[in-house]
């Protein structure tokens, strides 16, 4: 089973600041690294799917990058709102249909 | 989600009993999955299933089963064998061909042990 690391396991922001938080995985073999957030009392929902070293995806206020050769991709939120608490999944493919879940960042925005 | 049904939401399973996770889908999709999260840790895959009549075990699946008679339905059973079942069972399918699609999600069902 391949490790999918993923830093710091909790997280607590004040409203209005900005973010990031980390996932690494294993630099070989690499096929796809996913993002998910995932609110309470709601099911997993996809951010971003990369595939290429140095993507760089955005969606609103957040944004991720991807290394491959090192082995890490870093999840950006600019002006964190209280909707963005959440736990934070990423997910390694390393070319099966099978992914490899971190364990989560749990973001707490303060107000 | 609307295109992925679990139910039920809530399931008691007392020593020694057989229970079946239900997981349907109305999206057409082929791929469907089933992992498990417990607390602390990430979603851990015990089956997952690319075609009608084909399943393949994950990283978790000693006391668990599945079928896949119909490509809409993916159901869980998880078995007598399995000692620690209590945790949040979550159903998936993958929106199309390929590693690089993500991931769409029911909304769980927690089983607990009476």
């Amino acid at each position: 089973i391949l490790n999918v690391e993923q830093s710091p396991q909790s997280l607590h922001v004040q409203e209005g600041d900005s973010t990031n938080f980390t996932c690494g995985f294993p630099s070989s073999n690499f096929y796809a690294l996913h993002w998910y957030r995932w609110e309470t009392a709601k099911s997993p929902e996809a951010l971003f799917v990369m595939t290429l070293n140095g993507d760089e995806k955005k969606k609103g206020r957040i944004s991720a990058t991807l290394n491959t050769k090192e082995g890490y991709s870093y999840l950006y939120i600019k002006g964190s709102q209280p909707e963005d608490s959440a736990t934070y999944l990423c997910a390694f493919n390393w070319g099966n249909e099978k992914l490899t879940f971190g364990t989560g960042t749990r973001l707490t925005i303060i107000p | 989600d609307g295109g992925i049904t679990q139910s039920p939401k809530y399931l008691f399973r007392k020593e020694g009993q057989n229970v079946t996770l239900s997981c349907e889908q109305n999206l057409n999709h082929d791929a469907m999955y089933w992992y498990r999260q417990d607390p602390g840790q990430g979603l851990r895959l015990i089956y997952y299933s690319q075609i009608v009549n084909d399943f393949q075990k994950g990283d978790i699946a000693e006391g668990y089963s599945v079928s896949r008679e119909k490509k809409e339905s993916f159901p869980l059973t998880v078995t007598s064998a399995q000692k620690n079942p209590t945790a949040f069972y979550l159903c998936a399918i993958t929106m199309g061909q390929g590693a690089w699609q993500p991931q769409h999600f029911g909304d769980g069902t927690r089983l607990s042990i009476l």
